[in-house]
């Protein structure tokens, strides 16, 4: 069984700040694991994804994030928020085969002026 | 802009009705996903097709279903529609499987009065 968990529903930064996102997860198999962001009104953009390949992975604006097994997290980290990065965003896990797609419950994050 | 497109943007319908969501995946891509948002429910995942062929199914009811068609691009009908049913319904694409990315579209947003 697969199951992803957010920690935090909202996180409020100032921009120029550290942000952390944090997310747990749970899989029988390796998982490939996402982060998605979504902006108001928008469609989802992937920042970056895990599959097993090196455990600190890259994404886009920035943002990275590090698989840790002995803790099954994912955290997404960014060292610099910017007022664009105001947004919904979503860790994933996914199963081989595309089985059984899970969605984790998304964080808002605000950023502050 | 994903190359993923979907249509109609809006779509506002009466309890009972059916209605029918369409989907065109990025050029290459050979998979498609559909996937429910609502407030309560989040983000959940409801059906892949490969190349045409059913390939994972998560919490899709049996009032919906989906196709995939030669060109490629799908259809999610939904019938029998509940006010529970409003919802963004979200048409991803990929190149084939779970750790490949997906490219998501800009969503149809239900309103079932």
């Amino acid at each position: 069984a697969q199951s992803v968990t957010q920690l935090d529903s909202h996180v409020s930064v100032s921009e120029g700040t550290p942000v952390l996102l944090r997310c747990n997860y749970s899989s029988s198999y390796s998982p490939s694991l996402f982060w998605y962001v979504q902006h108001p009104n928008k469609g989802l953009q992937l920042l970056l994804k895990y599959t097993s390949a090196a455990t600190l992975v890259k994404g886009i604006n920035g943002f990275e994030a590090e698989f840790k097994k002995s803790e099954t997290s994912f955290h997404l980290t960014k060292p610099s928020a910017h007022m664009s990065d105001a947004a919904e965003y979503f860790c994933v896990v996914r199963g081989p085969g595309g089985f059984k797609t899970i969605f984790g419950a998304g964080t808002r994050l605000f950023v502050k002026a | 802009d994903s190359g993923v497109t979907q249509t109609p943007k809006h779509l506002i319908t009466a309890t009972g009705q059916r209605v029918t969501l369409r989907c065109s995946p990025r050029s290459g891509d050979l998979s498609v996903y559909w996937y429910q948002q609502s407030l309560d429910q989040g983000l959940q995942f409801l059906i892949q097709y490969y190349n045409g062929e059913e390939r994972a199914k998560g919490n899709i009811l049996e009032r919906f279903s989906a196709q995939q068609f030669p060109d490629l691009h799908s259809e999610l009908n939904l019938s029998s529609l509940e006010l529970g049913d409003s919802a963004l319904y979200f048409c991803a694409s990929s190149v084939v499987g779970s750790s490949d990315e997906q490219y998501f579209g800009p969503g149809t947003r239900l309103t079932v009065t």
